[in-house]
């Protein structure tokens, strides 16, 4: 079956710190990956997308590749902020097999100032 | 334009009670879904709607769950005899529905079931 493992948190950073939150998967088929951030008091949120190996998603100063050698996705940004405590999760999607998102566990992060 | 609305956005029931939970999708998205999280975990995937029928329902648990979306817009998940169980936040996502495409899919903030 189709499965996503994400770190797990939480993550405590100060701010300006680099963040990586490692996600890996497995899939029978060719999956399209994303991040989705949930916000505190807020609904899910689409981060990055990517849909083929070795592309590249980008938003909001986060930056994920598609890596299909390892099979992995890793969220990554240099700097963070106060703003981008929440938590975040890791998905993937295969067409051929429907249109579901099969989820991580999410992985929550606290920046602190 | 207004995003994904789900009502009600708290909803508080008793073991064996029957609930309705509702969804309006963004105006136009042909694709419904329906996950449930329960606390700490991530989405799982129940149901997806293409157009009025159901594409795809193999993540409803058991027949206690079942959903509509007689008309191709709102969506009704609907649960018989509850269980504490089925206590979780049940999301409600939408996307334009376009084949061939990997669409995106937007969440609604959720509703919340508590079954004491």
């Amino acid at each position: 079956g189709n499965s996503v493992t994400q770190m797990e948190g939480p993550v405590t950073l100060s701010e300006e710190a680099f963040l990586t939150i490692n996600c890996t998967y497995t899939a029978t088929g060719y999956p399209s990956l994303f991040w989705y951030v949930q916000y505190p008091g807020e609904g899910l949120q689409l981060l990055l997308k990517a849909t083929k190996a070795d592309d590249k998603g980008s938003n909001k100063g986060f930056e994920a590749t598609y890596r299909k050698e390892t099979t992995s996705f890793h969220l990554e940004k240099g700097s963070v902020q106060v703003s981008d405590s929440a938590v975040y999760f890791c998905a993937l999607l295969i067409k051929a097999a429907g249109n579901k998102l099969t989820f991580g566990g999410g992985t929550r992060v606290l920046v602190k100032p | 334009g207004a995003g994904v609305s789900q009502t009600p956005s708290n909803k508080v029931t008793e073991k064996g009670k029957y609930v309705e939970l509702r969804c309006d999708p963004i105006s136009g998205h042909t694709a419904l879904y329906w996950y449930r999280q329960s606390l700490g975990q991530g989405p799982e995937f129940l149901i997806y709607f293409q157009g009025t029928g159901a594409a795809d329902d193999s993540g409803l648990p058991n027949d206690r769950f079942f959903a509509v979306r007689p008309e191709g817009s709102v969506s009704t998940l609907k649960i018989q005899r509850t269980e504490r169980g089925d206590s979780a936040v049940y999301l409600c996502a939408s996307s334009q529905g376009v084949a061939g495409r990997t669409d995106t899919q937007y969440f609604g903030p959720g509703t919340r079931l508590t079954v004491l």
